[in-house]
């Protein structure tokens, strides 16, 4: 079965550090990955989506970027962050249409301090 | 512009009543919707989704209804149990949209009261 992983679950870092966090999926090839963000209040925010290695794309600019360095992982960078990026960061694929849609990963709490 | 509208961003339900959880969304091409819900400091579970095809979906306690003449989609959960207490996020997609991207609404927060 399918499974999708996401490391740290939470992280505190000060405004102007960097940040990576990495996504990585199981039992599946070529699989559609995302990251929302659900800030306080927000809902969830689409941020990247990707359809294969090194094809990203960005739904929201910002101070975030991500890359896919291979098939079933998938990271999300900052260079410095912001305030505004605290969060709860979710990495999601997409398999069969149908249905069940995304499966996402348990998340990453990210305060900035 | 919010494609996906959940109104109610709270709604508290006695125990053993019905909860009902409404959603509704402008974007004409959205022919696929699914309900997610989610507990504090968990990524969102799939619960029930509905293709545009039907107008009901059920499964257990938890029934979709889509209407989409009023394009407005419900989530029933009949009896509610005080495990049902979550954030309840409606999402919709477009088949054309070959990303496969999900529109989520901003979540409707459920209290089952025991």
């Amino acid at each position: 079965s399918q499974t999708i992983h996401q490391w740290p679950a939470t992280l505190v870092q000060p405004v102007g550090s960097p940040l990576s966090l990495e996504c990585t999926v199981e039992g599946t090839s070529n699989p559609n990955l995302y990251w929302y963000r659900q800030a306080a209040g927000r809902g969830l925010q689409l941020l990247f989506y990707s359809v294969g290695i090194g094809q990203i794309s960005s739904e929201v600019p910002q101070n975030l970027s991500a890359s896919r360095p291979q098939d079933r992982q998938f990271i999300l960078s900052s260079k410095k962050l912001l305030l505004s990026d605290s969060g709860f960061y979710l990495c999601a694929w997409y398999g069969d249409p149908e249905p069940y849609g995304y499966t996402f990963g348990s998340g990453t709490r990210l305060t900035v301090v | 512009d919010q494609q996906v509208k959940q109104n109610s961003p709270s709604l508290s339900v006695q125990e053993g009543r019905i909860s009902i959880l409404n959603c509704d969304y402008t974007n004409s091409m959205f022919d696929y919707f699914l309900w997610y819900k989610k507990y504090p400091a968990e990524g969102p579970t799939f619960l029930i989704s509905i293709s545009s095809i039907k107008d009901k979906n059920e499964d257990g306690r938890f029934t979709v209804f889509l209407n989409k003449s009023a394009k407005h989609l419900s989530l029933h959960i009949v009896p509610s149990q005080p495990g049902d207490s979550a954030v309840y996020f409606c999402a919709a997609s477009s088949s054309g949209a070959g990303s496969y991207q999900l529109t989520f609404g901003k979540g409707t927060k459920l209290s089952v009261i025991p």
